[in-house]
């Protein structure tokens, strides 16, 4: 069965930093990943996603992502946070061995600090 | 707009009690799909809905039901509700299997 760990519950960093939320899987079949992010009171909104192709996924609001096989990894990057970054931040798989079913990581909470 | 709608918004109630939660989408998306969200676990998929009058289980769907009668709406049902299952519910439709627009949440509170 697919998995996805999220291994920092927190992630403080100062605004003008770049930022990192890190994202490991385990799949059995090909993944499909995606991050979301959740605001305060509100449903999640999709960021981006890698399906295939090229490993550096670009998104919204400047995050991008890096697909790495070997290390079973899709880290969520931003050159340079800014306060309104701050949120709670979620990485999901789909195995295509698996069919419709997604699974989601434990989240991440991102404060960006001005 | 386009928008994944959910009623009520907030709900209390007591253990036994039939309650539905409702989701409706105006995308004409293909794919729905309901979530529970809990403290330190993330989102866990309850149930998905490829088309009308299908539908298949996720990885927590005890205790719940869905019907997809029209291709707009996906309600859950909770027949007899326990404290268990006291969380923060989300419906989310998709027109493909790589994006999900999600609903505002439902806060469900269970006595």
């Amino acid at each position: 069965a697919q998995s996805v760990a999220q291994p920092e519950d927190q992630v403080n960093v100062a605004e003008g930093n770049p930022l990192t939320v890190k994202c490991t899987y385990s799949v059995s079949g090909n993944p499909y990943l995606f991050w979301y992010v959740q605001y305060p009171n509100r449903g999640l909104q999709f960021l981006l996603k890698y399906i295939t192709g090229d490993n550096l996924v670009k998104g919204s609001y400047g995050f991008e992502a890096e697909f790495n096989k070997s290390q079973t990894s899709f880290h969520l990057k931003k050159p340079s946070a800014l306060v309104s970054d701050s949120a709670l931040y979620f990485c999901a798989v789909r195995d295509d061995n698996y069919g419709q079913n997604f699974v989601f990581g434990p989240g991440t909470r991102l404060s960006v600090l001005p | 707009e386009a928008q994944v709608t959910q009623n009520p918004r907030y709900l209390i109630t007591v253990t036994g009690k039939k309650l539905t939660v409702t989701c409706s989408q105006n995308m004409n998306h293909e794919y729905m799909s309901w979530y529970r969200q809990d403290p330190g676990l993330g989102l866990r998929q309850i149930y998905y809905s490829m088309n009308v009058e299908v539908t298949d289980k996720g990885d927590v769907p005890e205790g719940y039901k869905v019907s997809r009668k029209e291709k707009r709406n996906f309600p859950l049902i909770l027949e007899s509700p326990s404290p268990n299952q006291t969380s923060l519910y989300f419906c989310a439709s998709g027109r493909d299997l790589y994006e999900q627009y999600f609903g505002p949440g439902t806060r469900l509170t269970v006595t």
